[in-house]
């Protein structure tokens, strides 16, 4: 059964503190892996998809890296608006649905 | 940029009645998608439209049934709405095509069964 987990659940961390999130996943087959945000109350926003194993993107201070059985998203530097619900999900082979890990809800202090 | 629209944004409903969810995908994307998110839940996939045929069916209940129509809007039409039902329903839209799969997702219809 095709499956997504995240890790940690909750995080807080002081502003400037770096950190990463994981997202481990088992799939017949990678169609794509994506992450969001999605704060209270509102809409996930996309931040990267990712193809392929070795894969990496950037954007501002966030970065995603991908391997055969998971991904982080590695948070550099981050601001109290960083903080928000972080979300990964998978495309398995032969579907678009998206199949959600439960997130991982971040804070940052300042 | 245009994103997709949801309405309506907030909806009070009474058990055993009925509710219709509509969305309106980014303009050229061809594929809408409904998910179901319980508070503190991540997102649960419904149901899929491809150029208006339903593509993928997941975790949605027989009470439910979803349309895509010819200007590519979808509907979500729920019904004998039960308590459980109240949740935060989103709608999604992608142009499917060779890494063309992301999804971008509308801000939410926020349904309160009572």
């Amino acid at each position: 059964e095709d499956q997504v987990t995240q890790s940690p659940e909750a995080l807080r961390l002081q502003e400037g503190e770096s950190s990463s999130l994981n997202c481990s996943y088992t799939v017949s087959g990678l169609r794509g892996l994506f992450w969001y945000r999605q704060d209270p109350g509102k809409g996930p926003e996309f931040l990267f998809t990712l193809y392929s194993a070795g894969e990496e993107k950037e954007k501002e201070r966030l970065k995603a890296t991908l391997t055969k059985k998971e991904s982080f998203l590695h948070i550099t530097a981050p601001k109290p608006e960083d903080s928000a619900t972080y979300l990964c999900a998978v495309q398995a082979s032969g579907t678009y649905k998206y199949i959600f890990g439960t997130g991982t809800r971040l804070k940052v202090l300042a | 940029a245009a994103g997709v629209i949801q309405s309506p944004r907030h909806l009070i409903k009474e058990k055993r009645e009925t509710a219709t969810l509509k969305c309106y995908p980014i303009p050229r994307h061809d594929t809408v998608y409904w998910y179901q998110q319980g508070p503190g839940q991540d997102p649960q996939f419904l149901i899929s439209f491809y150029e208006k045929m339903q593509s993928d069916k997941g975790s949605i209940p027989d009470r439910f049934s979803a349309q895509q129509f010819s200007d590519y809007h979808s509907e979500l039409n729920m019904s004998s709405l039960e308590l459980g039902d109240s949740a935060l329903y989103f709608c999604a839209s992608s142009l499917t095509g060779r890494n063309q799969e992301t999804q971008y997702f509308g801000p939410g219809t926020r349904l309160l069964v009572l």
